[in-house]
């Protein structure tokens, strides 16, 4: 089946710790996105990538950061540089960016920093 | 992307047909409508999108009004499985439209 997978489910980290989230999908799309969603909000863009070796910044990015070396994995870390980073992750592709594209979603990471 | 407004909640009985509505009065010519639905700790899932004329497919049926103005999600069928937010998006359709931007979305709530 194709898809996007996204690991692990929950994830727990001290305050100061850097930590990987993984992205990965077999859709075989251009596009990838991190999104972030806090308690009873919407989606927040953090970074996006058209293409291999090409990510932007979204409206959230500072204090995370992307690599895009290959078309299925777009990994993001979430650095000590976030000031509030407990909220789940949600990474999401698509064909490509344009906005008749539908985007589809990984079933997200709930990252809780203590 | 312009703005859309939807019902804060709705409620279904299990196995009737639902008509979730979407208003979008500045939507622009340009401007793609999309549905995606999010059920509680998961992430969301596309539904269905269109441009000027109603579509279908497997989960559902999509009306658009003529002056595009407004749309409705039809689910033909509830089941609890339906039971989700449903947002309604516009998304314009050239460059720099790489974001879907959530509003409050509509829940609705399916009765068995």
């Amino acid at each position: 089946d194709g898809g996007i997978t996204q690991s692990p489910k929950y994830l727990f980290r001290k305050e100061g710790q850097n930590v990987t989230l993984s992205c990965e999908q077999n859709l075989n799309h251009d596009a990838m996105y991190w999104y972030r969603q806090d308690p009873g909000q919407g989606l927040r863009l953090i970074y996006y990538s058209q293409i291999v070796n090409d990510f932007q910044k979204g409206d959230i990015a500072e204090g995370y950061s992307v690599s895009r070396e290959k078309k299925e994995s777009f990994p993001l870390t979430v650095t000590s540089a976030q000031k509030n980073p407990t909220a789940f992750y949600l990474c999401a592709s698509s064909t490509g960016l344009a906005g008749f594209y539908e985007q589809y979603f990984g079933p997200g990471t709930r990252l809780t920093v203590t | 992307d312009a703005k859309t407004t939807q019902p804060n909640s709705m409620e279904s009985n299990e196995e009737e047909p639902v008509h979730l509505p979407c208003n979008h009065s500045t939507i622009s010519g340009t401007d793609y409508i999309h549905w995606y639905r999010q059920l509680p700790s998961q992430g969301p899932e596309y539904v269905i999108h269109g441009l000027t004329s109603n579509v279908n497919n497997r989960m559902a049926s999509l009306a658009i009004a003529e002056d595009r103005k407004s749309s409705t999600l039809i689910l033909h069928r509830a089941t609890l499985r339906d039971a989700a937010v449903y947002y309604c998006i516009l998304r314009y359709s050239g460059a720099g439209s790489y974001q879907l931007t959530f509003g409050k979305g509509t829940k609705l709530s399916v009765i068995p």
